[in-house]
């Protein structure tokens, strides 16, 4: 079947360590990849996606992700995080079609 | 910034009650989507909607559920008979070109 997987479902942080969160899809063939942030009692934002090109790709507030391709993952990262990062991060997947399919997140916990 | 709003935030109704959750999309989008999220679980697709008809939909999305933007701008997911399990988060999102911007949801709780 089709998945997306996010293999830390909890993350516990003191601030300024660095982050890095895992993401693996089960497709084959072009996809495009997003990661997702959602602030507690927020909606879900945008906060990186991946089309086509560098494999490195910058987001917004300082959060980066690498698409490797010969191990079907999108790795989310960011080399110092700080309180105001707590949330719950989604990686998602669309191929083919534009529904997006979300891994089932990860909730990121940085204390002071 | 534009932002795609919902309403209501929070829904209580009875199991087999008709419940319409609506959506405002930002305006020049074409394409809306309607996404579940029930309590501890993924956020799932539940349909797209695209030129005034259902482009897809999952196996969620069954006979009890419907979409339509009745006057144009607005984009409703309707639920004709709830039951216990349709108590989720629900999502709408519109957008162009695969970017989907999100609304910040409403919460149902079905009794």
């Amino acid at each position: 079947a089709q998945s997306v997987s996010q293999h830390n479902h909890h993350v516990i942080l003191s601030e300024a360590a660095s982050l890095e969160l895992g993401c693996n899809y089960s497709y084959g063939g072009t996809v495009n990849l997003f990661w997702y942030v959602q602030y507690p009692g927020q909606h879900l934002q945008l906060l990186l996606k991946y089309f086509s090109g560098d494999p490195l790709v910058k987001g917004i507030k300082g959060f980066e992700a690498e698409f490797i391709k010969s191990k079907f993952s999108f790795n989310l990262r960011k080399p110092s995080v700080q309180w105001s990062d707590t949330a719950e991060y989604f990686c998602a997947v669309i191929r083919n079609t534009d529904k997006l399919i979300f891994g089932t997140g990860t909730r990121l916990q940085v204390f002071p | 910034e534009p932002e795609v709003t919902q309403t209501p935030s929070h829904q209580v109704t009875q199991m087999g009650q008709e419940v319409i959750l609506r959506c405002v999309p930002i305006s020049n989008h074409l394409y809306f989507y309607w996404y579940r999220q029930i309590l501890g679980q993924k956020v799932e697709f539940l349909v797209s909607f695209y030129n005034n008809e259902i482009s897809e939909k999952s196996e969620i999305f069954d006979d009890q559920f419907s979409v339509e933007r009745p006057d144009g701008s607005n984009f409703t997911l309707k639920i004709r008979s709830t039951k216990l399990e349709d108590s989720a988060m629900y999502f709408c999102a519109t957008g162009t070109d695969y970017e989907q911007y999100f609304g910040p949801g409403t919460r149902l709780t079905v009794t």
